[in-house]
């Protein structure tokens, strides 16, 4: 395994379409988050799962947001009519746990653009 | 409100300075992680601190976690030009959700 991977590396989109990104985490993961981070700043959080299970939502995530786990394995991120303002990387994670905390690992990210 | 809050934001340095920053919060953190990011790709783990008042080296960098577990410190020796990056500190917050937050960042610049 070679870790958290995020597909696409890039997007570019014009707004008000709909975007999808992919990420596989660490197989033997099953805790697995998105975060949300603009130039310079730290990673916001957005949501996280264990398993199959979605955990908690950021209020960040407007309605426009959905994540999907549905096998407990990779997880999606749609962006629905998509804003400028919707211009940042997105960044998946995976660990282990619980019990206890354990480090996240992360993907390179999916940088988008809305146009 | 932000959770873990570091300090400097943005610190520009010559090579072979010596430079800290701080990470602290109000809460207290089961474990505290500190990664480091370049530019277009995602934050890699740097070390993890559990215990408080520990400290762990890693070559010329110093990491010290806070005997409440509230706050960590990074400090570099002898900063060189590919220390460059955003260093970030998260912490995993315990309760039901136990989930990894981060701070606000430190954006570092060495130059040559």
């Amino acid at each position: 395994d070679t870790g958290v991977s995020q597909d696409p590396r890039h997007k570019i989109t014009k707004r008000g379409q709909n975007v999808t990104f992919r990420c596989d985490p660490i197989s033997e993961h099953n805790r697995l988050y998105w975060y949300r981070q603009t130039l310079g700043q730290g990673p916001e959080f957005l949501t996280y799962f264990q398993n199959e299970a979605q955990l908690e939502k950021s209020r960040l995530l407007s309605d426009r947001f959905s994540a999907e786990r549905p096998k407990g394995s990779f997880s999606t991120l749609e962006i629905q009519r998509t804003e400028q303002g919707d211009s940042a990387m997105y960044l998946c994670a995976s660990s282990l746990g619980p019990p206890g905390s354990t480090e996240a690992f992360f993907g390179q990210g999916t940088r988008l653009t809305v146009v | 409100t932000q959770l873990l809050e570091q300090s400097p934001q943005f610190l520009s340095i010559q090579e072979g300075e010596n430079l800290t920053v701080y990470c602290n919060s109000s809460s207290v953190f089961s474990s505290l992680q500190w990664y480091r990011q370049e530019p277009g790709e995602g934050p890699v783990l740097l070390v993890t601190v559990v215990t408080g008042g520990e400290v762990k080296k890693l070559k010329r960098l110093t990491f010290q976690f806070g005997d409440a577990r509230k706050d960590s410190s990074l400090h570099i020796t002898a900063a060189q030009p590919g220390d460059t990056g955003l260093y970030l500190c998260a912490g995993f917050f315990g309760g039901a959700t136990n989930k990894l937050i981060f701070g606000t960042g430190t954006l570092l610049a060495v130059q040559p």
